[in-house]
């Protein structure tokens, strides 16, 4: 079984630039969560989608962050503008809700650094 | 707000049991009891959850007290290998995924 992909694995960018980030879930998996894990703190939980609704986007910077999963399957996060504080390792993960969203799998995440 | 309240860090020695304590004292009736570990530059993973009974898998077993304001995961013979930070996750009716800072384990060969 494939597990959660996501790309690109690092990226550097400037501050006021723009970056997306992109995760594909495992087959099946209608929910699918994107976190930021500043270094040395626990992953903080921005979006949760089921299929292509929004379950839970209450820590979502949304004047700057937004995510998008349109067809259900894959998903997309985009900062726009990026500032120095958003360094941080993005990580998305996905979960069956046919199984109680009882185990979610992870990424390997993506390393973003804004200099 | 994780909801859960953890020691920030543990020590053991290898192969030597481990228990890794989680205070939830506002936890409802229809929260479960989520465990995930995280290792060195890696995304998390599942551990093992419950409800109200103790549970048991191939990786640890999950003691949740009888009033399910705390639960304690159990490593039974700890490796070096189990070095990770482990978070305690309290999930409402499965959903709302939120990590706390975690208990950073040590495991001494």
């Amino acid at each position: 079984e494939a597990g959660v992909a996501q790309s690109p694995r690092y990226k550097i960018i400037e501050k006021r630039q723009s970056v997306a980030f992109w995760c594909n879930p495992i087959s099946g998996h209608a929910t699918l969560y994107w976190y930021q894990q500043i270094l040395g703190q626990g992953p903080k939980l921005l979006i949760q989608f089921q299929n292509n609704g929004v379950v839970d986007d209450s820590q979502l910077p949304k004047d700057r962050f937004s995510a998008e999963r349109l067809k259900g399957v894959d998903s997309t996060l985009k900062i726009q503008p990026a500032k120095l504080e958003d360094s941080a390792v993005y990580l998305c993960a996905s979960s069956s809700p046919e199984t109680g969203n009882t185990e979610a799998f992870f990424g390997q995440g993506t390393r973003l650094t804004v200099v | 707000d994780a909801k859960t309240t953890q020691p920030n860090s543990m020590e053991s020695n290898e192969e030597e049991p481990v228990h890794l304590p989680c205070n939830h004292s506002t936890i409802s009736g229809t929260d479960y009891i989520h465990w995930y570990r995280q290792l060195p530059s890696q995304g998390p993973e599942y551990v093992i959850h419950g409800l109200t009974s103790n549970v048991n898998n191939r990786m640890a077993s999950l003691a949740i007290a009888e009033d399910r304001k705390s639960s304690t995961l159990i490593l039974h013979r700890a490796t070096l290998r189990d070095a990770a930070v482990y978070y305690c996750i309290r999930m409402y009716n499965n959903n709302d995924m939120r990590f706390g800072a975690g208990t950073r384990l040590t495991v001494k060969p």
